[in-house]
């Protein structure tokens, strides 16, 4: 079972700031959480991911709480071309066997 | 760099008939992974090599579906026979899977094979 809930849908106006939520209350201290956003047709597509440390990058920005049991993906400037499907991932397992479980993502439409 | 490579994009079957996938891996990749995504999921984890040993199967539905990764780089997924509940897009990744760091290992997808069964 995925570690992650996410709303299903959100809309963001082009132009503003898209804030994705994702909660992962039962994070355990060394997993990271990873960010892949999935364009209609195309594979899914890393953007960011962090473990304790908020984190940015060219692409987007990662707020982590404290507790870190939640986390908000910031697209700071949304455009036509970001709407996706974004998946906040919990990554578990040791290394040479990390894997993702993904959710069923959040569904980003940008409004132009 | 290159990315993942997969073949064929598009796949129309009819059940019971057989059918096989291809990835190719990012260079130097050692850890390739396949999944299954079924319309409105997520993808999930079919199988994970790391070179060419099986790291994770366990959500292979192995009476029908095989995977293999000679030479470690390389690799195909096979099902005989489909069913008409195997329609789904099929996505291969691959990551470093070294000793990096804990938050390095990322995984970079391929853009998948849609299968249809009728």
């Amino acid at each position: 079972d995925a570690k992650t809930t996410q709303p299903t849908s959100m809309d963001c106006a082009e132009g503003r700031a898209a804030n994705l939520p994702c909660n992962h209350s039962t994070i355990s201290g060394n997993e990271y959480v990873y960010w892949y956003r999935q364009i209609h047709s195309q594979g899914p597509q890393y953007i960011i991911h962090g473990l304790k440390n908020n984190e940015t990058n060219e692409m987007a920005s990662l707020i982590i709480t404290e507790d870190r049991k939640s986390s908000t993906l910031i697209l700071p400037h949304a455009t036509l071309r970001d709407t996706a499907v974004y998946y906040c991932i919990v990554r578990v397992g040791t290394s040479g066997t990390y894997k993702y479980i993904f959710g069923t993502g959040t569904r980003l439409k940008v409004l132009a | 760099e290159a990315g993942v490579a997969q073949s064929p994009r598009y796949k129309i079957i009819e059940k019971r008939q057989s059918v096989a996938f291809w990835c190719n891996p990012i260079s130097g990749h050692a850890t390739l992974y396949w999944y299954q995504q079924i319309l409105g999921q997520g993808p999930k984890l079919l199988i994970q090599f790391q070179n060419n040993g099986v790291v994770d199967d366990s959500q292979l539905p192995k009476d029908r579906f095989s995977a293999e990764r000679l030479k470690g780089v390389d690799s195909t997924l096979k099902i005989q026979p489909a069913k008409l509940e195997d329609s789904a897009v099929y996505l291969c990744a691959s990551s470093l899977g070294y000793r990096l760091g804990q938050g390095l290992d990322t995984q970079y997808f391929g853009p998948g094979t849609r299968l249809t069964v009728l």
